[in-house]
């Protein structure tokens, strides 16, 4: 069985600031990660993932995660904020089992607000 | 270009209609998905499907039927039996199952 939390539902920050948006996660099996981020009314666009190889994996609009085996998570950062990064982000799982891998956890999301 | 389209982005059903989503996609992925979407409690799975002719429940199936006759197509229909619909349903596709979601844009379903 996997699952995902995600530390603060909301999120601010200041424009030009650090964003952190914390994923923590669990899996029986090696864990695929993703992160993907849904603007109003929208569907959802991936941001990055980690499948294997390098645990910092860079995604679009600047956006990095780490995956940290030993602490089961899968941080999403980026070192300046910018107006037009204000949405919701979602951290899922998932993993290489069998012919077919297993679906998709979803974590509740953390909307992202920037000010000015 | 490649992709999922999503129809009506809109929709309002009137209390004990049946309505159908549809989701059509382009990529010429196997597996097909569809999340419904309420404020503050993420996504959750409704149906999947692996392969042509058949289907899985999700999480949350009751009051909802979909079918995958064409590889393509994947529609949702939301039944009478669904005593809460209103909510923004997603489609998702992949090529194969649990392996990088590509997401549609969603629609809007609003009883009125």
């Amino acid at each position: 069985a996997q699952s995902v939390t995600q530390l603060g539902s909301h999120v601010s920050v200041s424009e030009g600031a650090l964003v952190l948006l914390r994923c923590n996660y669990s899996s029986s099996v090696p864990p695929y990660l993703f992160w993907y981020v849904q603007y109003p009314n929208q569907g959802l666009q991936l941001l990055l993932k980690y499948t294997t190889g390098a645990t910092l994996v860079k995604g679009i609009n600047g956006f990095e995660a780490e995956f940290k085996k030993s602490e089961t998570s899968f941080h999403l950062t980026k070192p300046s904020a910018h107006m037009s990064d204000a949405a919701e982000y979602f951290c899922a799982v998932t993993g290489k089992s069998g012919n077919y891998g297993q679906n998709f956890v979803f974590g509740p999301g953390t909307r992202l607000s920037v000010l000015p | 270009d490649g992709g999922i389209t999503q129809s009506p982005k809109y929709l309002f059903r009137k209390e004990g209609q049946n309505v159908t989503l549809s989701c059509e996609q382009n990529l010429n992925h196997d597996a097909m998905y569809w999340y419904r979407q309420d404020p503050g409690q993420g996504l959750r799975l409704i149906y999947y499907s692996q392969i042509v002719n058949d289907f899985q429940k999700g999480d949350i199936a009751e009051g909802y039927s979909v079918s995958r006759e064409k590889k393509e197509s994947f529609p949702l229909t939301v039944t009478s039996a669904q005593k809460n619909p209103t909510a923004f349903y997603l489609c998702a596709s992949s090529i194969t199952q649990g392996v990088g979601y590509t997401f549609g844009s969603g629609t809007r379903l609003t009883v009125v």
